[in-house]
């Protein structure tokens, strides 16, 4: 079955370390995105990549970083430099052209 | 110009009851209008969508009705089950662009 996969699916850190949430998916699409989930603020724009080595910034890219090595994966790394990095993180995947995103299942980060 | 603003922040129903969720826009450049369901501890699932050129679409017991000139959007669950209780999302976006989304509302419907 095609989808996309989060892991893990809880993520505890301490503050001030560095962490990396993994996406992947295996349904050729070509565009990938991670949004952020607060309670009462919808999903926020992390970052997107439309096309394999290469993405842009979303609203709230500061803090974050991104890689896009493989059409297949587009892991996020939350750095030590993001202010309140406590959230749900959604991947989403598209392909090209069309207006349908695919959600992972999500990965809830808590930073102690 | 690139908010899509959701109301209300959350909605409570009885069973049978219909539940209406509205969202309005500013930027006349979208061009396409989904609506999404997440449950609890889940990614979000897309429901329904529409493009402006159309003023309702019907999907079982969810309608997304659209108003191009009031720009605003809403999704009617009629009969509304329990089972329909869950945070829901509306989204717009530009030519399959990245989708912006609306602060979301939880609906609890019970029995």
């Amino acid at each position: 079955d095609g989808g996309i996969t989060q892991s893990p699916k809880y993520l505890f850190r301490k503050e001030g370390q560095n962490v990396t949430l993994s996406c992947e998916q295996n349904l050729n699409h070509d565009a990938m995105y991670w949004y952020r989930q607060d309670p009462g603020q919808g999903l926020r724009l992390i970052y997107y990549s439309q096309i394999v080595n290469d993405f842009q910034k979303g609203d709230i890219a500061e803090g974050y970083s991104v890689s896009r090595e493989k059409k297949e994966s587009f892991p996020l790394t939350v750095t030590s430099a993001q202010k309140n990095p406590t959230a749900f993180y959604l991947c989403a995947s598209s392909k090209q052209g069309d207006y349908g995103y695919t959600f992972g299942s999500g990965t809830r980060l808590t930073v102690v | 110009q690139q908010q899509v603003k959701q109301s209300p922040q959350s909605l409570i129903v009885q069973k049978g009851g219909i539940s209406i969720i509205n969202c309005a826009y500013e930027n006349t450049a979208f061009d396409y209008f989904p609506w999404y369901q997440q449950f609890p501890g889940k990614g979000p699932a897309l429901l329904i969508a529409i493009r402006p050129d159309v003023s309702e679409k019907k999907e079982g017991r969810f309608t997304i009705s659209f108003n191009k000139s009031a720009k605003q959007f809403s999704l009617h669950i009629m009969d509304s089950q329990p089972g329909d209780s869950a945070t829901y999302f509306c989204a717009a976006s530009i030519r399959a662009d990245k989708l912006i989304f609306g602060t979301g509302t939880r609906l609890q419907v019970f029995p």
